[in-house]
């Protein structure tokens, strides 16, 4: 059974429109992450998310935004797309350790969306 | 200066080869230190977790933090071609989300 899955796996769609790319994890974690990983490889963290709090990197524009309608799903939604947003997006999740702040420490990866704006 | 920062390779060896995958870093308060392996068009997966300074050992992977060097490495013993990936180091502080170098790509060759 794949642990972190996400849908679709491939996404090409023109600048402009709206699209969402979703995340569904059967670990019982708590808490759920979006990542984008550019075409240098670098993996940057953009959201993460549990029942009780969302922390947004603050260079991520509005146009984005995590949608969870259950602690299992977190979902991402994309606006007005733009050529730069290229780039593979990957859903992590895991279970917040302690007390406070969340901590991504042993996520869990799913298999990355591979999104192409033209 | 980048925060973390990681030769990106790629990195060839023949099989059964000592591999040996390093990262350094700036900011001197990172306490936790992970290694991540990712192959072509999937997730990365956790594969070294270590806490502070010192060596871990896991198999034929060995983690080492040098903490006054702000430099960690990897060491895969006796390499083999399913080793071939992209391996991300990535570091932080309890509490805080984790900051991943760009990865070393290796190639295992039979």
């Amino acid at each position: 059974d794949t642990a972190v899955s996400q849908t679709p796996k491939y996404l090409v769609t023109q600048m402009g429109n709206d699209k969402s790319i979703k995340c569904e994890q059967n670990l019982g974690h708590d808490t759920m992450y979006w990542y984008k990983q550019d075409s240098k490889k670098f993996l940057k963290i953009m959201f993460s998310y549990n029942n009780k709090e969302l922390i947004i990197n603050e260079t991520v524009p509005n146009r984005f935004s995590p949608k969870s309608p259950d602690k299992a799903h977190l979902n991402l939604h994309i606006n007005s797309l733009e050529l730069g947003d290229s780039a593979v997006y990957f859903c992590a999740s895991s279970q917040l350790k302690g007390a406070g702040r969340l901590l991504n420490t042993e996520a869990f990866f799913g298999q990355g969306t591979r999104l192409t704006v033209v | 200066q980048k925060e973390v920062e990681q030769d990106p390779g790629p990195l060839s060896v023949p099989e059964g080869a000592i591999v040996s995958l390093n990262c350094t870093y700036s900011n001197s308060a990172f306490q936790y230190f992970m290694w991540y392996r990712q192959y072509s068009r999937k997730g990365p997966e956790l594969l070294m977790y270590t806490y502070s300074s010192g060596n871990k050992e896991d198999g034929r992977f060995t983690a080492q933090v040098d903490k006054s060097s702000k430099y960690i490495s990897l060491f895969i013993r006796d390499s083999q071609p399913s080793d071939s990936a992209t391996y991300l180091c990535a570091m932080g502080n309890y509490g805080q989300n984790f900051v991943f170098g760009p990865g070393t790509r290796l190639s295992v060759l039979p």
